[in-house]
C-alpha cells in the first residue's frame, strides 16, 4: 500500500534548465496538491488539480512554472528556466475528496537545488 | 499576508513534560484546522485535527484545542517522548476560503531525554 510517491528525492540543474517533477497520488485518490518549502519557511500552496484539470493555481509563479495531471500517470511540475530562487524543497500531497475536509497525504519531497 | 501564524519557532522540553505549541489565524472563513509533524528529510504527515463545531479534540498523548473567538488554537503533547523532536505545522481550511491547506510556519520542538 504504497503512499503519496515522489520523483526524483534530489534533483540539480543549472540556471536556465528545465525541471521536471513527478507525484504519483496514493491509490484511490484523485485530488493533487503542490506545495513548495523555501528554506526556514512553512509551505506555500502553488496548485491543485484532478485528473485532467486544474483546480486551483493561485499559488503558481505566473511565468516558467506549470502542472499537469493526465488521465493516466503521475502529476508533472514542470519549472523552465530555473533561477536560483526555485531551489526549494516540493512537496506533492493527495487526498481521496476535494475542498480538504479531511487530511491530505504527503509524499517525502523533491529537492531541487539550482547551481 | 500570513492567515496562519505560529509566533515560536522553537520550544524546548523536558522528556516527560508537556509540550503546548500554539498557532493563530486571521481568516474568519476557515473551518477545519489540521497539525501535522515533519521529520528533516521527509514529509509532512497528518497527526490531528479538529472542527470549527469543537473546541477540542483528543487522540491518545495529543490533544488541540480550539478557540474560535481568539482565532487561536493549540496543540498539546503529553507526557513528551524524545521521539516527539520535529517541525510541527499547523494548517487550515475552509469550504469558502480555497481549495487548499494554509499553513503556518512551523514550530521545531525539541524534547531533551
Amino acid at each position: 500500500n504504497a503512499g503519496v510517491m515522489q520523483n526524483p528525492r534530489h534533483l540539480v540543474r543549472r540556471r536556465g534548465q528545465e525541471a521536471r517533477l513527478r507525484c504519483s497520488p496514493m491509490k484511490g485518490h484523485s485530488h493533487v496538491y503542490w506545495y513548495r518549502q523555501l528554506p526556514e519557511e512553512g509551505l506555500k500552496f502553488m496548485v491543485y488539480l484532478q485528473k485532467e484539470n486544474i483546480i486551483d493555481e493561485s499559488g503558481m509563479p505566473k511565468e516558467r512554472f506549470s502542472a499537469e495531471f493526465p488521465k493516466e500517470g503521475p502529476s508533472i511540475l514542470r519549472i523552465q528556466q530555473v533561477v536560483r530562487g526555485d531551489s526549494a524543497a516540493y512537496f506533492c500531497a493527495s487526498s481521496p475528496r476535494g475542498g480538504l475536509r479531511t487530511e491530505a497525504f504527503f509524499g517525502q519531497g523533491t529537492r531541487l537545488t539550482v547551481v | 499576508d500570513q492567515q496562519v501564524k505560529q509566533n515560536s519557532p522553537s520550544l524546548s522540553v523536558q522528556e516527560g513534560r508537556i509540550s503546548i505549541l500554539n498557532c493563530d489565524y486571521t481568516n474568519s472563513m476557515f473551518d477545519y484546522f489540521l497539525w501535522y509533524k515533519k521529520y528533516p528529510a521527509e514529509g509532512p504527515t497528518f497527526l490531528i485535527s479538529i472542527s470549527s463545531i469543537k473546541d477540542k479534540n483528543e487522540d491518545g498523548r495529543f490533544t488541540v484545542f480550539l478557540n474560535k473567538s481568539a482565532k487561536h488554537l493549540s496543540l498539546h503533547i503529553v507526557p513528551s517522548q524524545p521521539g516527539d523532536s520535529a517541525v510541527y505545522f499547523c494548517a487550515a481550511s475552509g469550504m469558502n476560503a480555497g481549495n487548499m491547506l494554509t499553513f503556518g510556519g512551523g514550530t521545531r520542538l525539541m524534547v531533551k531525554p
